[in-house]
């Protein structure tokens, strides 16, 4: 079946240093991309989300980019924090099914 | 404050138990989720529902059951035939299962089998 993934498991990044998460998703037809975020112990966050008729979207500190002729997506973080230690997940949906969710990617903020 | 509550944080379960998770919202959605999530893996859908009085299984359903009796509750039991049932327990919710939108999620269960 289709699927959604991650290039990278865990990733080290400088504090104050930009970081990039990337994901790649399978599934031609999705037409909705969250990413999340999830501390310790604790549920997923919602970060950013985008629709498949952009190619960008920026929040605060975050900028999520979707290249859907490589069904490529990754998210951002700028001048990260301590505060951005976290597991992030995309997810992706298609029309009425329900989320897909990645199996996610360490990020350390290195002090 | 609209949220989604699960409770208990952590519970611990003697082997051959029926234990029962809480998850509560006051979001006034639709949609609520199940899921497992075991150390330093994704989620696995356990249940879903869409509507009051309906669920559906999701991928790994086996040794767990749920109802939807009503629209801010959908608990779910870890039964004695889940015979691996220590792990990360998260409860989730969207407006509405067919909308472009996200999920917002619990704080989380922790199951430990004692």
């Amino acid at each position: 079946g289709e699927n959604v993934g991650l290039h990278l498991p865990t990733l080290s990044v400088q504090e104050g240093d930009n970081s990039i998460i990337n994901c790649a998703y399978s599934n031609s037809a999705s037409d909705y991309f969250i990413w999340y975020k999830q501390e310790s112990g604790k549920g997923p966050q919602f970060i950013i989300d985008i629709r498949s008729n952009m190619d960008k979207r920026q929040g605060q500190r975050v900028t999520v980019l979707l290249n859907k002729t490589v069904k490529h997506l990754s998210l951002q973080i700028a001048a990260t924090q301590p505060g951005d230690s976290a597991v992030y997940f995309c997810a992706e949906k298609s029309g009425n099914e329900k989320l897909t969710f990645g199996t996610g990617t360490r990020l350390t903020i290195i002090p | 404050d609209g949220g989604i509550t699960q409770s208990p944080k952590y519970l611990f379960r003697k082997e051959g138990q029926n234990v029962t998770l809480s998850c509560e919202q006051n979001l006034n959605h639709d949609a609520m989720y199940w899921y497992r999530q075991d150390p330093g893996q994704g989620l696995r859908l356990i249940y879903y529902s869409q509507i009051v009085n309906d669920f559906q299984k999701g991928d790994i359903a086996e040794g767990y059951s749920v109802s939807r009796e009503k629209k801010e509750s959908f608990p779910l039991t870890v039964t004695s035939a889940q015979k691996n049932p220590t792990a990360f327990y998260l409860c989730a919710s969207s407006i509405n299962p067919t909308g472009g939108y996200g999920y917002t999620f619990g704080s989380g269960t922790r199951l430990t089998v004692v």
